[in-house]
C-alpha cells in the first residue's frame, strides 16, 4: 500500500464551483500534513499546512482526520488560476530524519 | 523570492555521460537537503536525504553509486547522475530545510538523456 494515496483525477469543474480533494495516509505515526500545489513543469509550492482543528486560508480549507487517516482540501469559488495538480504530503519522523512523502497528486482543471 | 536555486534548469546529454546538478539554499543555511525525482504524471519520489558533512541516506531502490550526492556546505548540495541512460530522464528537484522548519523546493532540473 502506498504511504500517501490520492485520486489522480482529473477533476474538471466550472469556474465558481466548490471542489474537494481527499488524501489518505497509511502510517498512523505521521506527524505533519500539508497540501502543495504544483503547476505543469514546476516545483511544488506549499499551499497550506493541515491541522486537526482545521484551517482556512481564503477560499481554501484543509482538514485532518487522524482517526480515519485522511486529509482533505476544499476549494470554494474556483478560479481558472486554480488549475493545477494538488499534492498532499505527510512527514514521518523516522528517528534519524523526518521525510516529506508526497501523494501522486490530484489534477484540477477549472473551465469557463 | 526564491530561497532555493538549482542549476542547470535543464540539460540534454548523450547516454553514458555524467551530469551534475547543483542545489543552493539562498539566505539560509540548510541542515538537511533532499533530492526528489518526478517522472511524468507521477508523484515526487524521495531519492535521498543529505545532511551537511555526512553521507547521504538513500531510499530503497536508489543506487548510491549511480546517484552521487555531496553536501559539502550548509548552502550547497550536488547530485551527480553517473553514466546517465535514457531511463534516467526525469525532473530532479531538490529541497532544503533548516532544522525542522519549512522545507523549500528548488525550481527543478529537467534531464533528458538521448
Amino acid at each position: 500500500r502506498k504511504e500517501v494515496e490520492q485520486d489522480p483525477g482529473p477533476f474538471n469543474v466550472p469556474e465558481g464551483a466548490t471542489v474537494a480533494f481527499n488524501c489518505t495516509y497509511s502510517n498512523s505515526a505521521s506527524q505533519s500534513f500539508f497540501w502543495y500545489r504544483q503547476d505543469c513543469r514546476k516545483e511544488p509550492k506549499l499551499l497550506m499546512s493541515v491541522y486537526s482543528s482545521g484551517n482556512e486560508d481564503g477560499r481554501f480549507t484543509a482538514q485532518l482526520n487522524r482517526a480515519s487517516q485522511y486529509i482533505s482540501l476544499l476549494i470554494r469559488d474556483s478560479k481558472l488560476s486554480d488549475s493545477a495538480t494538488y499534492l498532499c504530503a505527510v512527514i514521518l519522523n523516522t528517528g534519524t530524519a523526518s521525510k516529506l512523502t508526497f501523494g501522486t497528486g490530484t489534477r484540477l482543471q477549472v473551465t469557463l | 523570492g526564491a530561497v532555493v536555486s538549482q542549476h542547470p534548469s535543464w540539460v540534454i546529454c548523450k547516454s553514458g555521460t555524467s551530469v551534475k546538478i547543483e542545489c543552493r539554499s539562498l539566505d539560509f543555511q540548510a541542515t538537511t537537503m533532499f533530492w526528489y525525482r518526478q517522472f511524468p504524471k507521477q508523484s515526487l519520489m524521495l531519492m535521498a536525504t543529505s545532511n551537511e558533512g555526512s553521507k547521504a541516506t538513500y531510499e530503497q531502490g536508489v543506487e548510491k553509486d549511480k546517484f552521487l550526492i555531496n553536501h559539502a556546505s550548509l548552502t550547497l548540495s550536488t547530485l551527480t547522475v553517473t553514466s546517465a541512460h535514457p531511463e534516467d530522464s526525469s525532473f530532479y528537484i531538490c529541497s532544503a530545510r533548516l532544522l525542522q522548519e519549512t522545507q523549500y523546493f528548488g525550481p527543478g532540473t529537467r534531464l533528458l538523456v538521448l
